[in-house]
């Protein structure tokens, strides 16, 4: 069985601390890693997909890497429109291909 | 381009009514999915439609039916209502393949009284 553990569960910062989130995962296979933002009361908000171990994408102060075990999202400089969930998906290369999220890691960056 | 949009955005109901949420994905995309988010379960699938055929489905009971049109536009159905079914419900759709990556729209949240 597919799974995904998202640590922190939560993570408060000050703004300019830089930070990391991981997410560890257990696949049969992977197929694509997916990190999503989701503010409160919204839909996810697509970020980043990552396929294969040693890829890095970036966006703004946001980069997201991956190995064969786990995904990190690093927060370089937060500001406080930071602040939101971040959420990591995997989908197996078997199976069903439906994408297993993790918890999430909640973020507040404060001024 | 337009995003995925939901209607209503916030809906409440009592036990053992039935109650159809409405999707309309992003122009183009063939694959729509509903998920159920909880603060104590986080995202779960429950099913996903393409071209008019559901395509998978999670683990939930039969009371959750779904369906989706020749337009791509989707419904989802609850019927008999529980206080559990309280949720945000969330359509997320991509243009059909297996392997891409999936846009959410912006919600419903269903409270059941």
């Amino acid at each position: 069985e597919d799974q995904v553990t998202q640590s922190p569960e939560a993570l408060r910062l000050q703004e300019g601390e830089s930070s990391s989130l991981n997410c560890s995962y257990t696949v049969s296979g992977l197929r694509g890693l997916f990190w999503y933002r989701q503010d409160p009361g919204k839909g996810p908000e697509f970020l980043f997909t990552l396929y294969s171990a040693g890829e890095e994408k970036e966006k703004e102060r946001l980069k997201a890497t991956l190995t064969k075990k786990e995904s990190f999202l690093h927060i370089t400089a937060p500001k406080p429109e930071d602040s939101a969930t971040y959420l990591c998906a995997v989908q197996a290369r078997g199976g069903s291909y439906i994408p297993t999220f993790g918890r999430g890691t909640s973020l507040i960056v404060h001024p | 381009k337009a995003g995925v949009t939901q209607t209503p955005r916030y809906l409440i109901k009592t036990r053992g009514q039935q109650v159809t949420l409405s999707c309309s994905p992003i122009s183009g995309h063939r694959s729509v999915s509903w998920y159920q988010q909880t603060p104590g379960q986080g995202l779960q699938f429950l099913f996903e439609y393409f071209s008019e055929t559901q395509r998978n489905k999670g683990n939930f009971p039969g009371r959750f039916s779904g369906r989706q049109f020749s337009n791509s536009r989707s419904e989802m159905n609850v019927s008999t209502l529980e206080l559990g079914d309280s949720a945000l419900y969330l359509c997320a759709s991509k243009v059909g393949g297996s392997f891409e990556t999936q846009y959410f729209g912006p919600g419903t949240r269903l409270l059941v009284l």
